[in-house]
């Protein structure tokens, strides 16, 4: 079945650092790619998505490029913040419409 | 825009007590989903519902139920909770489930402990 799969953390890296966060994904077909972030106490919010290959992803200065070749959908930003610090998901889009997750890269950005 | 809110945001329950946790949307989505995380686990689909009137099972469903109550409204019951269920339950809702490049909405989660 699909199934994602994302670097372990936890990540700590010091502010202004380049990030990134790798993750790889088993599928049949093409599904839509997504990165989500979860900041301590709350909900899942969407970071960045893409709906096909070469396709890239950008938010708040994070990116990510859908490579089919390679399977993967890596996270990267090139100078993190403290804000940045949450725990950050990869996902593919199942065929039931449904979110299949990675099991999280927990990030803290040191001043 | 409140979005998808989930009540309660907290709860203790003691072993073979029953609960409903609520949830709705604000969006006018058609489908909606609910899902367990747990440490270690990431997200996992316990049940979801493409349209109203419709359920189906996701991958961990045993133990649970669910009602789709009406578009805005999906709720997930608990008939007789054990501590295998403690976990943060977050219910979520998108555009319609064929709909390929559609995110889901995430409300803030409810955090249930089964004592």
């Amino acid at each position: 079945g699909d199934s994602v799969t994302q670097m372990e953390g936890p990540v700590t890296l010091s502010e202004e650092a380049f990030l990134t966060i790798n993750c790889t994904y088993t599928a049949t077909g093409y599904p839509s790619l997504f990165w989500y972030v979860q900041y301590p106490g709350e909900g899942l919010q969407l970071l960045l998505k893409a709906t096909k290959a070469d396709d890239k992803g950008s938010n708040k200065g994070f990116e990510a490029t859908y490579r089919k070749e390679t399977t993967s959908f890596h996270l990267e930003k090139g100078s993190v913040q403290v804000s940045d610090s949450a725990v950050y998901f990869c996902a593919l889009k199942g065929s039931q419409g449904n979110l299949i997750f990675g099991k999280g890269t927990k990030l803290s950005v040191k001043p | 825009n409140a979005g998808v809110t989930q009540t309660p945001k907290f709860q203790v329950l003691k072993t073979g007590q029953s609960m409903t946790l609520q949830c709705a949307q604000d969006m006018n989505h058609n489908s909606m989903y609910w899902y367990r995380q747990d440490p270690g686990m990431g997200l996992r689909l316990i049940y979801y519902s493409a349209s109203e009137g419709t359920t189906d099972k996701g991958e961990v469903p045993n133990g649970y139920n669910v009602s789709r109550l009406n578009k805005r409204e999906f709720s997930l019951r608990l008939e007789s909770a054990a501590p295998s269920q403690t976990s943060v339950y977050f219910c979520a809702s998108s555009e319609m489930t064929g709909g390929n490049n559609q995110p889901q909405h995430f409300g803030d989660g409810t955090r249930l402990s089964i004592l």
